[in-house]
């Protein structure tokens, strides 16, 4: 079966900190990779997606760059981190254009 | 540009007994896909149920069911004998951009169970 994991879980970082969280995922081959940010009481925002190695698409410019490694692994990074980049980030997987599954997030607070 | 709409922020429901969410929705796919998921205090997103929009006949997973009306745009779900368990935040969503299988979300309804 599949999974996916995520760490940290939780990340207490200082502004202007660099950022790595990372994403991998279990069980399937060549899958679509997403990145999203969730603000506190509010919807999913995509962020990025890939659907190979080296082929990552922004969905929204801004402070963060994602990178995918390898087959299963991604990368979501920030060379310096911004109070707005707060938040909950989840990873989720895809095959094709179906149902995405999530990752158990990561709770990021920038002070 | 694909949009989802839910318009109950927050419902309330006693245990056994039933609820429905809504949900519209605009897509110019014209092969697409709608879900719910739903998201407990641990904040993981979990998949409840899925509907190909092809299909007429409406999605059904255990005590979870939608109604489908792809004229009207409109996708709900229905929770028969309501447990504790299911108070959570619950989001509709929509493919878009084809094979890359990108989600739009709704903005969610916060459900809370009475017991």
């Amino acid at each position: 079966s599949q999974t996916i994991h995520q760490w940290p879980a939780t990340l207490v970082q200082p502004v202007g900190s660099p950022l790595s969280l990372e994403c991998t995922v279990e069980g399937t081959s060549n899958p679509n990779l997403y990145w999203y940010r969730q603000a506190a009481g509010r919807g999913l925002q995509l962020l990025f997606y890939s659907v190979g190695i080296g082929q990552i698409s922004s969905e929204v410019p801004q402070n963060l760059s994602a990178s995918r490694p390898q087959d299963r692994q991604f990368i979501l990074s920030s060379k310096k981190l911004l109070l707005s980049d707060s938040g909950f980030y989840l990873c989720a997987w895809s095959v094709g254009h179906g149902e995405q599954y999530f990752g158990p997030g990561t709770r990021l607070t920038v002070t | 540009a694909q949009t989802v709409t839910q318009s109950q922020p927050e419902m309330s429901v006693q245990e056994a007994e039933t609820v429905t969410l809504s949900c519209t929705y605009d897509t110019s796919e014209s092969d697409y896909y709608l879900f719910w998921y739903k998201q407990p205090p641990s904040r993981q997103m979990i998949l409840v149920i899925r509907q190909e929009a092809y299909k007429q006949q409406n999605a059904t997973e255990n005590r979870f069911s939608v109604n489908f009306q792809k004229a009207a745009k409109s996708f709900s779900l229905k929770i028969s004998d309501s447990q504790l368990g299911d108070a959570a935040m619950y989001f509709c969503a929509t493919n878009y951009g084809g094979s890359q299988g990108n989600l739009i979300f709704g903005k969610g309804t916060k459900l809370s169970v009475k017991p």
